[in-house]
């Protein structure tokens, strides 16, 4: 079946300017993560949704980051004012739920911010 | 919050060899350790896990380990080959909470 799906592949853009990263997780899906990878670099959380409780913000670097979760399926990470640290992949993850369930990754988003 | 300590950060073996890198956390009522690998430019994959309730579980040729009362869990790779070469983050998980991973360790296999 599908995978994790994310869009776009590669974005480049401004600094300055506003970036929207989307991500389709697997079917039925509950559990869904935004991480951030830098060059060479660990897996940096940003955001956790599970099913209907509020979202884990704890990992979202500064108030230009947020994210949100439509209908508990696809989810949008949004980037406002892009400064050049924010150029990494962006990595959506999702699982069945908590507990034992293994996590999927999709292919990210290479943001690169000029 | 939990806290996952990952090392050697880096590690090289000879072919044939074997590797092991470690894990500590911090929360008593973790209960889920899966590690993950991630290949240059790829996306990380799941390659083995274990739960609280077991030890020690092999496949083929990776094993994991876990000493629930140090709170450590351990990744064992034998006969090491090229293939294996590529990052690997251990992750711990406590019930519905979320996944919190390790700083990831470079594993590379010399020929």
């Amino acid at each position: 079946g599908a995978g994790v799906s994310q869009s776009p592949s590669n974005k480049v853009t401004e600094k300055g300017k506003d970036v929207e990263l989307r991500c389709d997780p697997i079917s039925g899906h509950t559990a869904l993560y935004w991480y951030r990878q830098s060059l060479g670099q660990g897996l940096e959380f940003l955001i956790y949704f599970q099913g209907n409780s509020a979202p884990d913000k704890s990992g979202l670097p500064s108030d230009r980051f947020s994210a949100e979760r439509t209908g508990g399926s696809v989810s949008t990470l949004t980037i406002q004012r892009t400064q050049q640290e924010d150029s990494a992949v962006y990595l959506c993850a999702s699982s069945l739920g908590g507990g034992f369930h293994e996590q999927y990754f999709g292919p990210g988003t290479r943001l690169t911010v000029t | 919050g939990e806290n996952v300590e990952q090392h050697p950060s880096t590690l090289s073996v000879q072919e044939g060899d074997s590797a092991v890198i470690k894990c500590t956390y911090s929360d008593s009522a973790s209960n889920y350790f899966p590690w993950y690998k991630q290949e240059l430019g790829k996306r990380p994959q799941l390659i083995i896990d274990i739960r609280s309730n077991v030890g020690e579980k092999k496949d083929q040729r990776i094993a994991v380990t876990l000493n629930k009362t140090a709170k450590h869990f351990s990744l064992h790779i034998t006969e090491t080959q090229p293939e294996d070469s590529a990052v690997y983050f251990c992750a711990v998980r406590a019930g519905n909470e979320k996944l919190t991973f390790g700083t990831g360790t470079r594993l590379t296999i010399i020929p």
